[in-house]
């Protein structure tokens, strides 16, 4: 079965650290990306990839870095996470077709 | 660029009732389209998508949706609800290149009442 796997299901931070959130999938895709989920405003994007070392910003980049090193791998780096970070974040990938997602990550910032 | 407008945040119905979810998008190229489904506590799941071909699309569930390329709507329908069909539910919008990220409309809830 076809899959997108972030490392991940429940990650509890403290305030300053530097957080890594990994993403691998195993369908060749070429684009992948990174939303956060928060209730009442839905999904939204914080950066995509179209390519291996290629990324762009999304809606909502700042505090986020993140890092496509090899082509079925994503990460998304918090470079100092704060609490207003607190929250699910999904990470899908697709070949200009169906996207696949990921179960989600929920990250807690204290 | 592309947008993604679902009409109604909230969307109660009584069990056995027909429903419409609406969503209309905006782009300035070919897209594909699909609706998806967030049950409580779980991942996003595939309801149905359009690639090409018929506008008329059934997935999963009972669910079908009508692709309607002049008024930019691809509006999601069951005739008849299930309590079971309580979720939240995603209009999402991608070009057909795939150079684009993926666009979410904001979510409908929708609260099937017995």
């Amino acid at each position: 079965d076809v899959k997108v796997t972030q490392s991940s299901r429940y990650l509890v931070k403290r305030t300053g650290e530097k957080v890594f959130l990994e993403c691998v999938q195993d369908m060749d895709h070429e684009n992948m990306f990174w939303y956060r989920q928060d209730p009442g405003l839905g999904l939204r994007l914080i950066y995509f990839s179209y390519d291996v070392k290629m990324k762009e910003k999304g809606d909502i980049p700042e505090g986020y870095s993140v890092s496509r090193e090899k082509k079925e791998r994503f990460s998304l780096i918090l470079e100092s996470a704060s609490t207003n970070q607190t929250s699910m974040y999904l990470c899908a990938s697709s070949l200009g077709g169906q996207p696949k997602f990921g179960n989600g990550t929920r990250l807690t910032v204290t | 660029a592309q947008s993604v407008t679902q009409l109604d945040s909230q969307v109660p119905v009584f069990e056995e009732a027909p429903v419409e979810l609406r969503c209309n998008y905006s782009s300035s190229v070919s897209v594909y389209l699909f609706w998806y489904v967030q049950y409580p506590n779980q991942g996003l799941q595939l309801l149905l998508k359009y690639l090409s071909g018929s506008t008329l699309v059934k997935g999963i569930n009972g669910f079908e949706a009508e692709f309607n390329k002049s008024q930019t709507s691809f509006h999601l329908r069951k005739p008849s609800v299930h309590i079971s069909d309580t979720a939240e539910y995603f209009c999402v919008v991608s070009d057909v290149a795939g150079r684009r990220a993926l666009t979410f409309g904001s979510g409908t809830r929708l609260q099937v009442q017995p």
